[in-house]
This record gives C-alpha cells, structure tokens and sequence, in this order.
C-alpha cells in the first residue's frame, strides 16, 4: 500500500504564496484529491477539491498534472491564521477501496 | 444544518471497558466514514457507510471494533476491550453523493478523544 506523502513542514511569511505538493502514485482512476486544513483538537476543514488540471476558489487554487499523481495546494497571501497542518486526501483501489490522506504539513506563518 | 456532530467530545475509559461514540453526518449526506487519529498523525481511514449499508472497512478494523449505522443516518462506533493502543482521536465524515467511490468533499465533525487508562 503505498503512502501519500508531503513535505513534513514549511515555513512562510504573511502575504507570501504558499505551495504545498501531495504525491499520490496510487490514486484511483475515478478518485477526486481533496484538501484539507486542521488545527489542533479540531477536525480537518475542507478546503478544495480536484479531478484534474486546476480549481481555484475564494481561498485556494488547486493544480493537478494530467497523470494525476501529484497535486499542489497553493494559498495566496497567507496570514498568521493560515498556521495549521495541511492534508491531502485521496481515493486509493488495491485490493479494496480505501481513502488516504497523506502524511500532511505543517505550516507555520511568520509575521 | 449544523454540520457534524460526535458525542461524546472526551471519554476517558479504563483498560478493558467498552466505549461507544456517536456520530450524527449532516441531513441529506448519504455516505459516512469513520477515521482514527493519534497524535502527531494523519488520520487513518477506518470504515464507511452509504445509507445502512458498510461498503469497506480497514484492517486496522480489529474484531474488537465495530460500526453501524442502522437507519442510514447517525452511526455508532463501538471498541470492545479497549487497551492503551485504542487512546486516539476518532473522527467523522459525512458526504453528498458523489460518482463512484470518490472521496467527494468529506466534512468532518470535532472527533471524540478517547484516553484508554
């Protein structure tokens, strides 16, 4: 079963773009890769969703190669409450059906 | 419509106990799934529903863990026996239909924190 994995921390100041990458080398040919954002003693908040190419909307842009393998979570102009750990989620087929979610980032916002 | 809701929030049991948690998915969500966290990690899939019916469950599904959703609206979990190594944060989801199996916007409730002493 192979893992879905992400950078384990990034660091960033207020107002940059932020791009995290998800690898995801056994997805699902009909699976959508979905984001998600959790804050401790909370449960994750979604985020974005994605089939291919690219989505965006009011807090996120999402971008996907055509062989849908990875995928990139991109944040425009963090602030100081964008500080949590990022995940994403995939569908995964081998044998049965499951959904992983990868090993998430820590994000951390400078002022 | 509130979103997820998970009863209790906090449970502290002792080794050996069973515990049972509650999950309520928002209204018109047909699917259900149930996710385990420790500390530090992602949270690891568990089971799902869609309605009544339990279409996958995990290996990390001992035979001491066991879920239901009997009226295809709020589910149970259920640990039997619980030991040290059941002490996690256990999360619901609840999803609109969606093509096939996807993992089609997953909203999740608070969790309930299990401490098993």
């Amino acid at each position: 079963l192979a893992k879905t994995t992400q950078p384990i921390s990034m660091d960033s100041y207020e107002g940059q773009e932020v791009n995290i990458t998800c690898s995801h080398n056994n997805i699902a040919t009909n699976d959508y890769i979905t984001w998600y954002q959790q804050f401790p003693s909370q449960g994750p908040r979604f985020i974005i969703q994605g089939y291919k190419t690219k989505v965006t909307n009011e807090v996120a842009s999402l971008f996907i190669p055509a062989d849908r393998k990875s995928s990139t979570l991109s944040l425009p102009r963090v602030s100081l409450s964008d500080t949590a750990v990022y995940y994403c989620l995939v569908g995964e087929s081998s044998g049965t059906y499951k959904y992983i979610f990868g090993t998430g980032t820590r994000l951390k916002v400078l002022a | 419509d509130t979103g997820v809701s998970q009863d209790p929030r906090h449970k502290i049991t002792k080794r050996g106990q069973n515990v049972t948690f509650r999950c309520d998915p928002i209204s018109e969500h047909n699917r259900l799934y149930w996710y385990r966290q420790t500390l530090g990690q992602g949270p690891e899939f568990l089971t799902y529903f869609q309605n009544e019916a339990q279409l996958e469950k995990s290996r990390l599904l001992s035979d001491r863990f066991s879920a239901e959703r009997p009226k295809g609206s709020f589910s149970t979990l259920e640990i039997q026996r619980t030991e040290q190594g059941d002490s996690a944060m256990y999360l619901c989801a609840s999803s609109s239909p969606g093509a096939g199996a996807s993992s089609y916007e997953q909203y999740f409730g608070p969790g309930t924190r299990l401490t098993v002493t």
